[in-house]
């Protein structure tokens, strides 16, 4: 299972976009990258997921270059309840569910 | 409300007396994993299961049990809680086996062991 590498944390004013890289160099061919939301004592919220080029829908858009070893997520306009920790994770749906690396993830806070 | 359910959020307790953390899904989901988030460590997965009576060690299993005799339940029991276990568990769980499907967090337990 491919695991990925973003930044610790960011800070970004409010009302800016964001952008969060998260390099998967490892990524196999049949991989998806799915981007999860964390706010302090909640579990995970699912955000986007993508295979190529690009995805948006109400919440993030996700860009991923031809050669997918990395991601970007993009947050548009950002507010205080941004504020939260980002997970990037990469995995097969032809390998099942088993065992996701989460890792630590990027603490983004959004500054007045 | 489709939503997995954790109990309890708060738990303090001493070492070596058994626990359970019970974890219950409505939505039909095949699929639920136990993780443990500790601060700098990110969310490692302890226990995950791919359907009612198949369960298997993610990268943390020691210390743990799991069972899964029904496809909305899945407990996570600690036999003989030691201090290290003390951390913020979660439960989670997906719709099929397939990766693509989301997961779905409960809200958390947060373990003490003293």
């Amino acid at each position: 299972l491919a695991k990925t590498t973003q930044p610790i944390s960011m800070d970004s004013y409010e009302g800016q976009e964001v952008n969060i890289t998260c390099s998967h160099n490892n990524i196999a061919t049949n991989d998806y990258i799915t981007w999860y939301q964390q706010f302090p004592s909640q579990g995970p919220r699912f955000i986007i997921q993508g295979y190529k080029t690009k995805v948006t829908n109400e919440v993030a858009s996700l860009f991923i270059p031809a050669d997918r070893k990395s991601s970007t997520l993009s947050l548009p306009r950002v507010s205080l309840s941004d504020t939260a920790v980002y997970y990037c994770l990469v995995g097969s749906p032809l390998t099942g569910a088993n065992n996701l690396f989460f890792g630590t993830g990027t603490r983004l806070t959004v500054i007045p | 409300e489709a939503q997995v359910t954790q109990n309890p959020r708060y738990l303090i307790t001493v070492t070596g007396k058994k626990l359970t953390v019970t974890c219950s899904q409505n939505m039909n989901h095949e699929y639920m994993s136990w993780y443990r988030q500790d601060p700098g460590l990110g969310l490692r997965q302890i226990y995950y299961s791919m359907n009612v009576e198949v369960t298997d060690k993610g990268d943390v299993p020691e210390g743990y049990k799991v069972s899964r005799k029904e496809k909305r339940n899945f407990p996570l029991i600690l036999e003989s809680p030691s201090p290290n276990q003390t951390s913020l568990y979660f439960c989670a769980s997906r719709g099929d086996g397939a990766y693509n499907s989301p997961l779905h967090f409960g809200n958390g337990t947060r373990l003490t062991v003293t």
